[in-house]
């Protein structure tokens, strides 16, 4: 069971450079999120779908824009990374039939130096 | 708004002993109640979760956690610790946000089982 598929699991960058980190379901979820986590402060919402073809922002969206590509697919892109965004990025799925479970990917290391 | 308090960002315990990991919440509507759990360079996943079925929940490893309204606690529990229980450990608390299911985590309570 694949469950959540995120890509890269690595990532260093110089400031100022962009990328897409990647994630794809294969639970059929209808909503699907990107959190970031940093130590001492838990997991914060940056962009979330309730729905295919909608997105929203979470508690810190600013340096970051998503798509949602299809019900399976939610991609997350940093248009001009800065050290403030050194993060493990995580991505996760949930679906109303089960009560509001998240479903995580191993996680994204992504350091901006 | 909703909020999850975790006191106590590291716990140690004996092997054997009694694991404790406390959490407070505040919620304006009927929560429902996660505890997740992360082991080193990997995702959460979910340990138990109280849904308004039963006010002792149990998870999986032998945790249980119990729902205290008049506390506004989910404190998390197992009677005896063992090595492979060392991990961090979220507390989340989830209520319904015009459709959206929104979903607060705690800052987290890293657990160490010592031999």
């Amino acid at each position: 069971n694949a469950g959540v598929t995120q890509t890269p699991k690595f990532q260093v960058l110089k400031t100022g450079q962009s990328m897409t980190l990647q994630c794809a379901q294969d639970m059929n979820h209808n909503s699907m999120y990107w959190y970031r986590q940093d130590p001492g402060m838990g997991l914060r919402l940056i962009y979330y779908s309730a729905s295919e073809g909608t997105t929203d922002k979470g508690e810190v969206p600013n340096g970051y824009n998503v798509s949602r590509l299809n019900k399976r697919e939610f991609s997350l892109r940093l248009e001009s990374a800065a050290p403030s965004q050194t993060s493990v990025y995580f991505c996760a799925s949930s679906s109303p039939a089960n009560t509001g479970e998240l479903f995580f990917g191993e996680g994204s290391r992504l350091t901006v130096l | 708004a909703q909020s999850v308090t975790q006191l106590g960002s590291h716990v140690s315990v004996s092997e054997g002993a009694l694991v404790l990991l406390r959490c407070n919440y505040s919620s304006s509507v009927p929560p429902y109640l996660f505890w997740y759990v992360q082991y080193p360079n990997q995702g959460l996943q979910l340990l138990l979760k109280y849904t308004s079925a039963a006010t002792l929940v149990k998870g999986i490893n032998d945790f249980e956690a119990e729902f205290k309204k008049s506390e506004t606690s989910f404190h998390l529990t197992k009677p005896s610790a063992h090595m492979s229980d060392a991990a961090e450990y979220f507390c989340a608390v989830r209520a319904n946000s015009g459709g959206y299911q929104k979903v607060t985590f705690g800052t987290g309570t890293k657990l160490q089982v010592i031999p």
